[in-house]
């Protein structure tokens, strides 16, 4: 089945700590992107990429990071730099280019601090 | 960048036919209307996309008038299962990046 695989389900993180989420897609989508999304709240942008090799600031990048080295994956990582990395982070990813394009998401990762 | 308002939450029956509207005065000429409907600890999943007048699918219709300043998100026959939060948005689907995502609307289906 294709689809957007995120892992693990669950994650804990420790004071200075950087943990990293992982997002695999086989939807041969060129277009990434992770959110974050805080309890009652809507998405918030973090990082998306487009292509292979190539990323963007989203609206809250401060604190995390991301590579491209694959058009498969898009990893996250919430670096101690983030203060206040508790919340739910979906990584999802559409076509390129073309109007009307949907988003695909994956099931989500929970993040929470130790 | 147009912005969405849809209310905060609603409540229906089972088998009753629910309608979510959407307001968005600042909609640009290119930009589409998009419903996603996302389940506790779950990712948002697609519904509907439409631009103008009337789309159908197999889950829901979408409605927008010729002004394109609002949108209804219409369930046909809901069921406990369609209790979710739905999110309206709006925006140049060649530039997912600049979707501004509300709170959306919580529906809750009641016996």
């Amino acid at each position: 089945d294709g689809g957007i695989t995120q892992s693990p389900k669950y994650l804990f993180r420790k004071e200075g700590q950087n943990v990293t989420l992982s997002c695999e897609q086989n939807l041969n989508h060129d277009a990434m992107y992770w959110y974050r999304q805080d309890p009652g709240q809507g998405l918030r942008l973090i990082y998306y990429s487009q292509i292979v090799n190539d990323f963007q600031k989203g609206d809250i990048a401060e604190g995390y990071s991301v590579s491209r080295e694959k058009k498969e994956s898009f990893p996250l990582t919430v670096t101690s730099a983030q203060k206040n990395p508790t919340a739910f982070y979906l990584c999802a990813s559409s076509i390129v280019p073309g109007p009307g394009r949907k988003l695909f998401f994956g099931s989500g990762t929970q993040l929470s601090v130790l | 960048l147009a912005k969405t308002t849809q209310p905060i939450s609603m409540d229906s029956y089972e088998g009753q036919e629910v309608n979510i509207t959407c307001s968005h005065n600042n909609i640009a000429t290119n930009d589409y209307i998009t419903w996603y409907q996302q389940f506790p600890s779950q990712g948002p999943r697609f519904i509907i996309q439409g631009y103008k007048t009337k789309v159908t699918n197999e889950v829901a219709s979408l409605f927008i008038p010729a002004d394109r300043k609002s949108s209804t998100l219409s369930l046909p026959r809901v069921s406990l299962s369609d209790t979710a939060v739905y999110y309206c948005l709006v925006g140049d689907m060649d530039s997912n990046y600049q979707l501004i995502w509300g709170a959306g609307t919580k529906l809750i289906i009641k016996p």
